[in-house]
């Protein structure tokens, strides 16, 4: 049972747009949301993190939204570079249970 | 300084070698994480302690075992192992393990079972 889903396996973006990465989740215990970056043969790099009691984040060029009642966030890349070009991994967890649950990764590619 | 050490970046091992995985953080952190990830996967987690105490063990065949010798150090110990072990190590470490933390990952061992 993936509790954790990214269904867009890849997605390509010109440079300078919008990038839009999707993940959904089933857990409704789930309440800390993190989005990462992994280059191949690399670990994941962490890029931002949300709390559930907030609907959005934001660190520079990156902004996650929450949406609780769809249980789906979103990470928003703008503008997006070409070194954006990576795997996106979402990771949700639920406090007390030590565990990390990622999705299935959606591979960005940033089209100069 | 977010750093997490592996080493070694790379292993080749045969099915009855023994070799280890190491990981290190000095970041204060207390909870440390060992993941596998295949080709094309997400991270998979195999086990978790939390103040040098082994708190989760995703039933990981006994080929593989962890050991915490202290709050900064993190070691895999293998075993004879499979052709199919073959993957991407991560080492991670968080503030306790508890909740709403962010993990921070290692770059990883490369480990070949030939």
């Amino acid at each position: 049972d993936q509790q954790v889903k990214q269904n867009s396996p890849s997605l390509s973006v010109q440079e300078g747009r919008i990038s839009i990465l999707n993940c959904d989740y089933t857990n409704s215990m789930f309440d800390y949301f993190l989005w990462y970056k992994k280059y191949p043969a690399e670990g994941p790099t962490f890029l931002i993190s949300i709390s559930s009691i907030k609907d959005k984040n934001e660190d520079g060029r990156f902004t996650v939204f929450l949406n609780k009642s769809a249980k789906h966030l979103s990470l928003h890349i703008v503008p997006s570079q070409p070194g954006d070009s990576a795997v996106y991994f979402c990771a949700a967890s639920e406090t007390g249970t030590y565990k990390y649950i990622f999705g299935t990764g959606t591979r960005l590619k940033v089209l100069a | 300084d977010t750093e997490v050490t592996q080493t070694p970046k790379h292993l080749v091992m045969g099915m009855t070698n023994k070799k280890s995985l190491k990981c290190e953080q000095h970041m204060g952190h207390r909870a440390m994480y060992w993941y596998k990830q295949k080709a094309k996967k997400p991270p998979e987690l195999m086990f978790v302690y939390s103040y040098e105490k082994l708190s989760i063990n995703e039933s990981v065949p006994s080929r593989f075992s962890p050991e915490c010798p202290n709050s900064s150090l993190l070691n895999l110990h293998l075993h004879a192992l499979q052709p199919e072990d073959s993957a991407l190590y991560l080492c991670a470490s968080s503030q306790e393990g508890w909740g709403m933390e962010t993990q921070y990952f290692g770059p990883g061992t490369r480990l070949l079972v030939l």
